[in-house]
C-alpha cells in the first residue's frame, strides 16, 4: 500500500463547478498535512495546510479526518486558472520529511 | 527576495560524467531537501539536510552525493551519471522553527543523461 494515495484523475469540470479531491494516508502517526499545487513542468507550490478543525482559504476548503486517515480538498466556483495537478502531502511522523502523493490532475474547461 | 534558486535549469550530459546541481536559499532555513520527479512516481526524496554539515539519505540515494558546508547551499552531485537519472530535480527548504514542516521549492533542474 502506498503511503499517500490519490486518484490520478483527470477531473474535467466546467468553469464555476465545485470539485472535490480525496487522499488517504497510511501512517497514523503523521502530524502535518498539506495540499500543494503543481503546474505543468513547474515546481510544487504550497496551496494550504490542513488542520483537524478544517480550514478555508477563499474558494478552497481542506478537511482532515484522522480516524479514517483521509484528507480532502474542495474547490468551489472553479476557474480556468485552477487547472493543475494537486498533490496531497503528509509528513513522516514527527520529522521534517514529507511524503508526496502522485497527484490528482484537474482540468477546468470554459 | 530570491528565495530558493537552482542551477542550471537545464542540463544534458553523457553517461558516466559527473554532474553537480546547485541549490541556494536566502531564507536561512535549517532544512534542505533534494527530490527527483518522474512520471508515475511523483516526488521522491534523494537526500536531506537538517543543518550545515548534517545530511541523511532519503528514499532513493544511490548514485548521488550531497554536501552542506553552508546553510544556504545544498549541492547534489551525480558521481557517474546513468540514463536512469534522467529526471526533473527539485530542491526544497523548510524552517522547522514553527514545527509545521511546510517546504518551499526551487524551480527545478531538468537533467537529461544520454
Amino acid at each position: 500500500r502506498k503511503e499517500v494515495e490519490q486518484d490520478p484523475g483527470p477531473f474535467n469540470v466546467p468553469e464555476g463547478a465545485t470539485v472535490a479531491f480525496n487522499c488517504t494516508y497510511s501512517n497514523s502517526a503523521s502530524q502535518s498535512f498539506f495540499w500543494y499545487r503543481q503546474d505543468c513542468r513547474k515546481e510544487p507550490k504550497l496551496l494550504m495546510s490542513v488542520y483537524s478543525s478544517g480550514n478555508e482559504d477563499g474558494r478552497f476548503t481542506a478537511q482532515l479526518n484522522r480516524a479514517s486517515q483521509y484528507i480532502s480538498l474542495l474547490i468551489r466556483d472553479s476557474k480556468l486558472s485552477d487547472s493543475a495537478t494537486y498533490l496531497c502531502v503528509v509528513n513522516v511522523e514527527d520529522t521534517d520529511k514529507l511524503i508526496f502523493g502522485t497527484g490528482t490532475r484537474l482540468q477546468v474547461f470554459p | 527576495d530570491a528565495g530558493i534558486t537552482q542551477s542550471p535549469r537545464y542540463k544534458i550530459t553523457e553517461t558516466g560524467r559527473q554532474v553537480t546541481l546547485m541549490c541556494h536559499q536566502t531564507w536561512s532555513h535549517s532544512y534542505m531537501f533534494w527530490y527527483r520527479q518522474d512520471l508515475g512516481h511523483g516526488l521522491r526524496l534523494i537526500y536531506y539536510s537538517a543543518a550545515a554539515d548534517i545530511t541523511d539519505k532519503g528514499e532513493v540515494p544511490d548514485g548521488y552525493v550531497v554536501s552542506r558546508s553552508k546553510t544556504e547551499n545544498f549541492p547534489l552531485t551525480l558521481e557517474s551519471a546513468t540514463r536512469s537519472q534522467t529526471s526533473v530535480y527539485f530542491c526544497a527548504s523548510s524552517s522547522s522553527d514553527r514545527g509545521t514542516y511546510e517546504q518551499y521549492f526551487g524551480p527545478g533542474t531538468r537533467l537529461t543523461v544520454t
